[in-house]
């Protein structure tokens, strides 16, 4: 039973174009959350999504982030014109119907905004 | 907004030691308490904790959960140099599994 897989594992960028990032959840589970870590700081909560629905967004930049969940394939984060601020590694997290909170994390995605 | 506060932010001990890590929150219609180890990947999974009082136990790791103080520690028992991680810490808010995390403890065991 694979786990959260996320690719690409990492991800360089020119300050303007877009990444992409992916994540297939693990088998089963219909709950995708993504977070964002900076050097040396903890995980911050960008979006939680189930299949075809955004759940909470909150924590999603207002513009040149979005989020999708499709019914069928990864999900996938996208981020528009990147800046070098936007260099981090992003995680992604899936969990069951049933899950009481724990969160099965993929090894990320690192993102290099030159 | 959510909060959860860690502490030491890091921490070096001899293999041997015991630790005892910290976690203060304060978190909205809370419902439990999760702690988890990262290394240089995906953090995974240790505890969650939703009673105060009853303390888990993993081999020789063991948590325990303070309810009315809004706290819980992470001990770690004779630790060896496969503990050195980040640990974090995160509260859930109830009706979804959105969570919040602490910036972490940087553990690091000297042989």
């Amino acid at each position: 039973n694979a786990g959260v897989m996320q690719n690409p594992r990492h991800l360089v960028r020119r300050r303007g174009q877009e990444a992409r990032l992916r994540c297939s959840p693990m088998k089963g589970h219909s709950h995708v959350y993504w977070y964002r870590q900076l050097p040396e700081e903890g995980l911050k909560f960008m979006v939680y999504l189930q299949k075809e629905n955004i759940i909470d967004e909150s924590g999603m930049p207002k513009e040149r982030f979005s989020a999708e969940f499709p019914k069928e394939g990864p999900s996938i984060l996208r981020i528009q014109q990147v800046v070098r601020g936007d260099s981090a590694a992003y995680f992604c997290a899936s969990s069951s119907d049933r899950a009481g909170g724990e969160l099965f994390f993929g090894e990320g995605s690192r993102l290099t905004v030159l | 907004e959510d909060k959860v506060v860690q502490s030491p932010l890091s921490l070096v001990v001899h293999e041997g030691d015991t630790v005892t890590l910290n976690c203060s929150y304060e978190v909205t219609n809370f419902r439990s308490l999760l702690w988890y180890k990262q290394e240089k990947k995906a953090p995974t999974f240790l505890f969650m904790l939703t009673s105060s009082g009853i303390e888990k136990k993993s081999g020789r790791l063991s948590s325990i959960l303070d309810k009315k103080e809004l706290f819980s520690i992470l001990n770690i028992t004779a630790t060896q140099t496969g503990d050195s991680a980040v640990y974090l810490c995160a509260g859930p808010n109830f009706g979804n599994e959105k969570l919040t995390f602490g910036t972490g403890t940087r553990l690091t065991i000297i042989p």
